[in-house]
């Protein structure tokens, strides 16, 4: 069964900082890996999609990173703004995705 | 086209009562998905459909819930007999089959705001 987590849970930085926001998964064999975000009691949003055969995926400020051999992938968010702030979630698979818990971010003006 | 829509967006019901939820997905989406999600956690997947056929279930998907896409456009998924452990955010979710020029695992989801199911 594919697991996947994100560290940390929660995250609050100053505007202006740049995000780093960490998923890792078990099972290698993921077909795809998509970033989410998703605003307080709202759906969910994708901002990135990795498939398996690439490294990484930029959109604007954002940056996703693959690393399939090492169960891992990043999300770079440029130069934050409090408009950033929200929960984000990674999930892999190809129909029934795998979602994390998500990573809470706080943007402080 | 609005995107995905979900009716009602609030359910409060007494245990023991069915409820019943309703997603329509975007006009030429062909894949559509049913997730649940509780407070604090990612959703967990429950079933898909592409067109009518509905293709994998969870084992989260007990005997109490169906759910049904019959013309191949909107779902249904309904809850009988609810228990205090149904309270979540049911989320639908609709995509359409990746065109080669796009990549064949190219499958972007678009969600829905979900319907929040409360049971007293």
């Amino acid at each position: 069964k594919q697991e996947v987590t994100q560290i940390p849970a929660a995250l609050s930085v100053p505007e202006g900082e740049n995000l780093v926001l960490n998923c890792s998964f078990t099972d290698s064999a993921i077909y795809n890996l998509q970033w989410f975000r998703q605003d307080p009691g709202k759906g969910l949003t994708s901002l990135l999609l990795i498939q398996s055969s690439q490294r990484e995926q930029t959109s604007g400020r954002l940056n996703a990173s693959l690393d399939k051999s090492s169960g891992r992938s990043t999300l770079y968010i440029a130069a934050s703004q409090p408009g950033d702030s929200a929960t984000y979630l990674c999930a892999v698979g190809l129909y029934g995705l795998s979602f994390g818990a998500g990573t809470t971010v706080t943007v402080r003006a | 086209d609005t995107g995905v829509s979900q009716d009602p967006r609030h359910k409060i019901t007494k245990r023991g009562q069915n409820v019943t939820f309703r997603c329509d997905p975007i006009s030429e989406h062909n894949r559509l998905y049913w997730y649940r999600q509780t407070l604090g956690q990612g959703p967990e997947f429950l079933t898909y459909f592409q067109n009518e056929a509905q293709l994998e279930k969870s084992r989260l998907l007990s005997d109490r819930f169906s759910a049904e896409r019959p013309k191949g456009s909107f779902s249904t998924l309904e809850i009988q007999r609810t228990e205090q452990g149904d309270s979540a955010m049911y989320l639908c979710a609709s995509s359409r089959i990746p065109s080669r020029d796009r990549g064949s695992g190219a499958n972007v989801l678009t969600f829905g705001a979900g319907s929040r199911l409360t049971v007293l």
